[in-house]
């Protein structure tokens, strides 16, 4: 079974902070992402990497940043945190072009 | 501009009998597509996928069905049970874009005993 573990369930920080979400998975997949979920808006896609140190912006990178320093481990960058980055965050990972193997998700309150 | 649309937000069926959640794209250029189910506290999961060469795909209570000329698919659970109570995403891709999986905005399925 492919399991991505995520670094927190539940997260509470305050605006400005530096907040780091780590996600890590144990299939050697090539393909690593960070989603945000919100009611009434479906899941959203901030990152995406094809391979360690390569990274390319999804749909809504602004206010976040990501590093891949190896395969099994990519990582959440929110450099300043703002109350509207208080959402669901889901990493996945992928062995090719379609299926997405998700995490638990973090659940992040930003006050 | 939401490329992939679920214009039911929920949906309530009896146990037994049939759920069909729908799906509507706009990009003529997504090739691939997926339905994914997700509980409260968890991530999505996989459930069923179709490639745009078919227009059925089945899997035990799960069927997925694609038409083409109108841009739209289905999920259909027969028969649906408790268990299936969860929000629904489909998603989407394009040939040559495999970062881009677009997801639709989710429907809530309740099965009700």
């Amino acid at each position: 079974d492919v399991k991505v573990t995520q670094s927190s369930r539940y997260l509470v920080k305050r605006t400005g902070e530096k907040v780091f979400l780590e996600c890590v998975q144990d299939m050697d997949h090539e393909n690593m992402f960070w989603y945000r979920q919100d009611p009434g808006l479906g899941l959203r896609l901030i990152y995406f990497s094809y391979d360690v140190k390569m990274k390319e912006k999804g749909d809504i990178p602004e206010g976040y940043s990501v590093s891949r320093e190896k395969k099994e481990r990519f990582s959440l960058i929110l450099e300043s945190a703002s109350t509207n980055q208080t959402s669901m965050y889901l990493c996945a990972s992928s062995p090719d072009r379609g299926r997405r193997y998700f995490g638990p998700g973090t659940r992040l309150t930003v006050t | 501009d939401q490329q992939v649309k679920q214009n039911s937000p929920s949906l309530s069926v009896q146990e037994g009998r049939i759920s069909i959640l729908n799906c509507d794209y706009t990009n003529s250029m997504f090739d691939y597509f997926l339905w994914y189910k997700k509980y409260p506290a968890e991530g999505p999961t996989f459930l069923i996928s179709i490639s745009s060469i078919k227009d059925k795909n089945e899997d035990g209570r799960f069927t997925v069905f694609l038409n083409k000329s109108a841009k739209h698919l289905s999920l259909h659970i027969v028969p649906s049970q408790p268990g299936d109570s969860a929000v629904y995403f489909c998603a989407a891709s394009a040939r040559g874009n495999t970062g881009k999986l677009i997801f639709g905005q989710g429907t809530t399925l309740q099965v009700k005993p």
